[in-house]
């Protein structure tokens, strides 16, 4: 079975300029999340669909930052415009429905480099 | 709000010997309390979680943690460490009240364990 998967695995971009990560849950599970990790920081949680619908996005740090997961299969994650401190990795993970105690499925991660 | 302290940025142990991995807590009800392990290239990885029941969790790859309510610890323990177990470790919390369905943890930044020869 496939796991999580992330794509692009490293950008690294201009400030000013916008980037789109993906990610591909596991088959099934209709919870996805984006968490952040800055440098040596701790993993901060930005958002969490079920299916098609944003659950919470209490952890949205600004309007820079648009997701979505039209069709609640695969979500999108576009930073416009991008800014220095918006630098880090972006995980994302997926769980099954009625799983609300905790063990994530993490892919491996993009990390986002902005210069 | 809810909160994870990791004190120790890594932690340098000879292999044989027992690993201990510090995590202490803050949280306004009861905890749901996790380990997860970040190996280098991957992505983290579910380790471990307390729920309810023994204080004393088992988890995989010979780990365990013991919860300590009154010292808000949830320490990870193995009582002999490999060099296969150098990774990054997080703990990480979830509000037990927190009832909207999902899994929205709160996690600490990481201990960077390292077992030599």
């Amino acid at each position: 079975e496939a796991g999580v998967t992330q794509f692009p695995s490293h950008s690294v971009i201009e400030k000013g300029q916008t980037v789109t990560l993906r990610c591909d849950p596991i088959s099934g599970h209709d919870n996805l999340y984006w968490y952040r990790r800055v440098m040596g920081k701790e993993i901060k949680f930005l958002l969490h669909f079920v299916k098609e619908s944003k659950q919470d996005e209490s952890g949205m740090p600004n309007n820079r930052f648009l997701a979505e997961r039209t069709g609640g299969t695969y979500s999108t994650l576009k930073v416009q415009p991008a800014e220095l401190e918006d630098s880090g990795v972006y995980f994302c993970a997926s769980s099954q429905e009625g799983t609300n105690t905790g063990e994530l499925f993490f892919g491996e991660g993009s990390r986002l480099t902005v210069l | 709000a809810q909160s994870v302290a990791q004190p120790e940025d890594q932690v340098n142990v000879a292999e044989g010997n027992p690993l201990t991995v510090k995590c202490t807590y803050s949280v306004s009800g009861n905890p749901y309390l996790f380990w997860y392990v970040q190996y280098p290239n991957r992505g983290l990885q579910f380790l471990l979680k307390y729920i309810t029941g023994d204080n004393l969790v088992k988890g995989s790859y010979g780990f365990e943690a013991e919860f300590n309510k009154s010292q808000t610890s949830f320490h990870l323990k193995k009582p002999s460490a490999l060099v296969s177990d150098s990774a990054l470790y997080f703990c990480a919390v979830r509000d037990r009240r927190f009832t909207g369905g999902g899994n929205k943890l709160t996690f600490g930044t990481g201990t960077q364990l390292k077992v030599e020869l």
